[in-house]
């Protein structure tokens, strides 16, 4: 079946670093989602992408479509505290997401 | 817009028991989605409805699960005898279901379900 690649799986950062996370894909999408999840809540969708090649912002958050429609990559600018949380990608199949396996971001003290 | 509700937020049940989950979706969205979610999982659909019309449902959707949108709007999600294997977070999200923005779910805060 179709699967999304994510990486990192986690990533231990020092606050007011920036942070890079992508997502991949062996098929073409037309579509790209951002989400961020904290625990014991439902995900929230931060950026969502419809172009190759579109990049677009929402704060200290940028999100690009790769241009080949088969990756895309979020980037988080300076980051604080409330940034920690799992960050996921997906993309369309049809009439669902389907989902990559998510990007644990953990903030050291 | 006062988002997607969902209730109740936590469910605890022996297992064998029935159990019955509410989504009350954006008011405007169409499309209403069910997916569960296990921990360290992104999240796995499991049926939608375009308004009241129940459109798909995935193969992990057994008979022992049913979903409901009587009237287009709110929707229920019902496990009959439950098993411990259905413990996880169900999730509920919303989308417009047209236009250029027809991918775009909103989801709720989800309901936890833990069977004993």
């Amino acid at each position: 079946g179709q699967q999304l690649n994510q990486s990192p799986q986690s990533m231990f950062i020092q606050e007011g670093e920036d942070v890079s996370m992508n997502c991949t894909s062996s098929s073409i999408f037309n579509t790209w989602l951002w989400y961020k999840q904290d625990p014991g809540e439902g995900p929230v969708l931060l950026i969502a992408l419809y172009k190759a090649g579109e990049l677009t912002s929402n704060g200290r958050l940028t999100a690009q479509f790769g241009i080949t429609r088969k990756d895309s990559f979020l980037n988080i600018s300076a980051s604080i505290p409330s940034d920690v949380g799992i960050y996921f990608c997906a993309t369309d199949s049809n009439y669902q997401l389907i989902w990559g396996a998510g990007t644990k971001l953990i903030i050291k003290p | 817009d006062t988002g997607v509700s969902q209730n109740p937020r936590h469910k605890i049940t022996k297992r064998g028991q029935n159990v019955t989950f509410r989504c009350d979706p954006i008011s405007e969205h169409n499309r209403l989605y069910w997916y569960r979610q296990t921990l360290g999982q992104g999240p796995e659909f499991l049926t939608y409805f375009q308004n009241e019309a129940q459109l798909e449902k995935s193969r992990l959707l057994s008979d022992r699960f049913s979903a409901e949108r009587p009237k287009g709007s709110f929707s229920t999600l019902e496990i009959q005898r439950t098993e411990q294997g259905d413990s996880a977070m169900y999730l509920c999200a919303s989308s417009l279901g047209i236009g250029g923005r027809l991918y775009e779910q909103y989801f709720g805060p989800g309901t936890r379900l833990t069977v004993t």
